[in-house]
């Protein structure tokens, strides 16, 4: 099994509503990773959790808070997002450390309305 | 603020045309360079990752090359066919897990 799979794959919300991100992979790899993508720009880098402990947050608005339950797992918290927040959200994971390929997620469309 | 330039933006070619195109990326720090091919409605797919200057790696009908001193990567793809057609990306490993992605070359292949 080498899917990352990731729900829902369309969420619309409000500005004042929480919301969940699920990310999911069965492949024992230990790094996980959140990255968001705007329409016409690259996939931006947002949270790694290497082993199930968060090892890079790259200056993410605490509206967006990640969770690892477990090493297979993944949660994207969201909680009073802006429509700017609107975006593909990608999960993905690979073999820990450096120089390894990473496997993608489809992504979850975001809509803060 | 680290650069990953990928060109061009967009390419369309024939069937049976042969293509490439470039990414750059800073020539310091450098650990690995991604290719990822990135098709409508799917997930990305990881091509090549490249880690060693001189490195060239071929997949079917896909190769790619890497020179860390000047600081780019080649993608080629010999023989073009239209379930070519997606966005290739390129991301830039250093030092870190952390990959920064180009902006992606758009490929389009005509029947």
């Amino acid at each position: 099994d080498t899917e990352v799979t990731q729900t829902p794959k369309h969420l619309v919300m409000g500005m004042t509503n929480k919301k969940s991100l699920k990310c999911e992979q069965h492949m024992g790899h230990r790094a996980m990773y959140w990255y968001k993508q705007k329409a016409k720009k690259p996939p931006e880098l947002m949270f790694v959790y290497s082993y199930e402990k968060l090892s890079i947050n790259e200056s993410v608005p605490s509206r967006f808070s990640p969770e690892c339950p477990n090493s297979s797992l993944l949660n994207l918290h969201l909680h009073a997002l802006q429509p700017e927040d609107s975006a593909l959200y990608l999960c993905a994971s690979s073999q820990a450390g450096f120089r390894t390929e990473a496997f993608f997620g489809q992504g979850t469309r975001l809509t803060v309305v | 603020i680290l650069n990953v330039e990928q060109s061009p933006q967009s390419l369309h070619v024939q069937e049976g045309d042969s293509t490439n195109f470039t990414c750059s990326f800073p020539s310091s720090n450098f650990y690995a360079l991604h290719w990822y091919r990135w098709e409508t409605a799917k997930s990305p797919e990881a091509l090549f990752v490249m880690t060693l200057n001189g490195d060239e790696k071929k997949k079917g009908r896909i190769s790619a090359t890497l020179n860390t001193k000047e600081g780019y990567s080649y993608l080629y793809i010999k023989g073009s066919q239209p379930e070519d057609s997606a966005t290739y990306l390129c991301a830039f490993q250093g030092g870190s897990e952390k990959l920064v992605f180009g902006k992606g070359t758009k490929l389009t292949v005509n029947p």
